[in-house]
């Protein structure tokens, strides 16, 4: 099965700052990998999806990137602001396209 | 539009008891899933249904069952609960498995 590793520890950063956070997998390289956000006793809220074909996708101040090389996703908050703390997780397909492996996730907090 | 809804929101068994956790979608997709999320360990894939009639087993299935008698419901039933199964549950549908996952806010699970 998929091993999926995210930043271990938690990230605290000055706003304005840009948050990088990674996602390592092992094993096969799958087609596709999301990035959610989950805020405390929330559901996880989808907010990119990047397939195996693109280097990199940007959406708003976010920007993820996807090495098959490396078997690695780079997740960039930019201009960060107090309202992106959050936990962020990032997700894959297993063996099988019909199951969906998630990361531990990575909690960011944005200092004012 | 009312997305994933789950109920309850909170529950509390006894060691032994049985319960069935709901879970609706309003937005006619036809795959559906239960994660389960316990600290550190990040969503667990336990069920998932790629249409009404077809269920299938996810990376952590003992101990629970599921049906999908129709495309809206996808509810998720404990057996014969134990102190192991203490978590947060959510659930998550969408249009197909390789697409972004909506989820709903959960259901917190204590057995005692």
């Amino acid at each position: 099965s998929q091993k999926i590793e995210q930043n271990s520890e938690a990230l605290n950063i000055q706003e304005g700052k840009t948050a990088t956070l990674t996602c390592n997998y092992t094993n096969y390289s799958p087609a596709y990998l999301q990035w959610y956000r989950q805020d405390p006793g929330r559901g996880p809220v989808f907010l990119l999806l990047i397939r195996e074909n693109e280097k990199e996708k940007r959406k708003e101040r976010l920007k993820v990137t996807f090495d098959t090389t490396l078997k690695q996703s780079l997740f960039h908050i930019t201009a960060s602001q107090p309202a992106d703390s959050a936990t962020y997780l990032c997700a894959l397909p297993a063996s099988n396209d019909y199951k969906l492996s998630f990361g531990a996730g990575t909690t960011v907090t944005v200092r004012a | 539009n009312a997305g994933v809804t789950q109920t309850p929101k909170f529950q509390v068994l006894k060691t032994g008891q049985s319960m069935t956790l709901q879970c609706a979608q309003d937005m006619n997709h036809e795959y559906m899933s239960w994660y389960r999320q316990d600290p550190g360990m990040g969503l667990r894939l336990i069920h998932y249904s790629v249409g009404a009639g077809i269920t299938d087993q996810g990376e952590v299935p003992n101990g629970y069952n599921v049906s999908r008698s129709t495309t809206e419901d996808f509810p998720l039933r404990l057996l014969s609960a134990a102190p192991s199964q203490t978590s947060v549950y959510f659930c998550a549908s969408s249009f197909k498995s390789n697409q972004p996952q909506h989820f709903g806010d959960g259901t917190r699970l204590s057995i005692l």
